[in-house]
């Protein structure tokens, strides 16, 4: 099955830019995902990319996929304290299928 | 509509005893996951149902767990004879299926703590 794996902490200064890596096994994964999740909240959807697309750009959120290497990054641009958290790279084979989660990076923005 | 609920949110309960936790999806949402999240651990997928009929379990769902949507609405997950290695965080997921939305949305969890 899909296994997905990343680093674990990340610690960068506020104004900076943040890149957490991910990578994944399963090549039939067809959706790729970034979660955040903040303390005592839910998860949420950050962005996803389709496994046929190299890039996507949402505001500040760049996700880069290399599909080769079954690699994925987000680059979050001019890192603020409010976006400390932490972060869960994702995947699944369709749209509706159940997720697969890595153990998520923990991101802390030094002000 | 307010997202997806769960009830309860933290749950204290001895171990061997019985435990029922609820979630109510997104009302139009015909598509209802279970995960669980233990400390430091990304979510991991227990089960799933569209509408009322459960499509996959996971081998994480042992025996003592089960899992129904009896009206494909809200779902309940029973955890009989708890154990204390079942202390987690208990996650509810919603979406549609067929459609061109992709997200599942999650509900705030149930935390469950087995003494």
């Amino acid at each position: 099955g899909e296994d997905v794996e990343q680093s674990l902490f990340l610690s960068v200064r506020e104004g900076d830019s943040s890149v957490i890596n991910c990578t994944y096994t399963d090549s039939s994964s067809t959706y790729l995902y970034w979660y955040k999740q903040e303390p005592g909240a839910g998860l949420q959807l950050l962005t996803y990319i389709f496994s046929n697309m190299d890039m996507k750009q949402d505001q500040r959120l760049t996700v880069l996929l290399n599909k080769k290497d079954k690699h994925l990054s987000l680059r979050i641009a001019d890192t603020q304290t409010g976006d400390s958290a932490i972060y869960f790279c994702a995947a699944s084979e369709t749209s509706y299928d159940k997720v697969i989660f890595g153990p998520g990076t923990s991101l802390s923005v030094i002000p | 509509d307010t997202g997806v609920s769960q009830n309860p949110r933290h749950k204290i309960t001895k171990r061997g005893q019985n435990v029922t936790f609820r979630c109510d999806p997104i009302s139009e949402h015909n598509r209802l996951y279970w995960y669980r999240q233990t400390l430091g651990q990304g979510p991991e997928f227990l089960t799933y149902f569209q509408n009322e009929a459960q499509l996959e379990k996971s081998r994480l769902l042992s025996d003592r767990f089960s899992a129904e949507r009896p009206k494909g609405s809200f779902s309940t997950l029973e955890i009989q004879r708890t154990e204390q290695g079942d202390s987690a965080m208990y996650l509810c997921a919603s979406s549609l299926s067929g459609g061109i939305a992709y997200e599942q949305y999650f509900g705030p969890g149930t935390r469950l703590t087995v003494t």
